[in-house]
């Protein structure tokens, strides 16, 4: 089946930092890509959706300028948490579209952040 | 507002036990309906799904799921549970635009 990868699965940064999640498609070509937060004992909430070569979709409520989103290509995306802050700490999982079956979305494992 | 609802926080069942985890929605188009797993410390994995057809769908290992498009319902159901779901369980749903909504997710715990 099509798998999904992030890098990295956990990460620790200083309040202030800045910090860089990627997010690839592994065997196939993704359309879409999606980023979601999810909390603990809650659910996943999607941040934005991201296409190919154009800008971010973000959900109302999400900070554009502080969760920046680049897909550069149709297998990878990145979200970049600039300045982060310790309420900033979460599990951040993106999902990627299949090309062709566009109506089902394949998870990566989850990257942990924790902002000290 | 468009909203995916799971009834249950947690569940504890005794091995053998048979499940229905509820699912309810709230969007009045067409939509795609799907159940994930995350087992402890794994990443979301689709158990099943249900985009048009027989609105009774058999997943993986024994879960099936049944769409009442008049109760705006996709329960997932297993005759007999074993120890190894335990896990946390979400009802997603999404429109032909590609937007994927949860629900709030369903903790499973079933006892040896």
């Amino acid at each position: 089946g099509a798998v999904v990868s992030q890098h990295p699965s956990r990460v620790i940064c200083k309040s202030g930092t800045s910090v860089k999640i990627e997010c690839r498609s592994l065997d196939f070509q993704a359309t879409t890509m999606f980023w979601y937060r999810q909390f603990p004992k809650k659910s996943l909430m999607l941040m934005a959706t991201s296409n190919e070569g154009s800008k971010a979709t973000y959900e109302q409520g999400v900070e554009k300028d502080k969760f920046l989103i680049n897909h550069a290509s149709l297998t990878l995306s990145t979200l970049t948490v600039t300045s982060a802050h310790p309420e900033d700490s979460s599990f951040y999982i993106c999902s990627a579209n299949d090309r062709i079956y566009s109506y089902e979305q394949y998870f990566g494992p989850g990257t942990r952040l924790t902002v000290t | 507002a468009q909203s995916v609802s799971q009834h249950n926080h947690h569940v504890i069942l005794s091995e053998a036990a048979s499940l229905e985890l509820g699912c309810n929605y709230s969007y009045g188009g067409t939509v795609n309906l799907f159940w994930y797993v995350q087992y402890p410390g794994q990443h979301l994995q689709l158990l099943l799904k249900y985009f048009s057809g027989d609105p009774l769908v058999k997943g993986i290992k024994g879960f099936e799921a049944e769409f009442i498009k008049s109760k705006f319902s996709f329960n997932l159901r297993k005759p007999s549970v074993q120890w190894s779901d335990t896990a946390e369980y979400f009802c997603a749903v999404n429109e032909r635009n590609n937007d994927m909504r949860f629900g709030a997710g369903t903790r499973l715990t079933v006892k040896p």
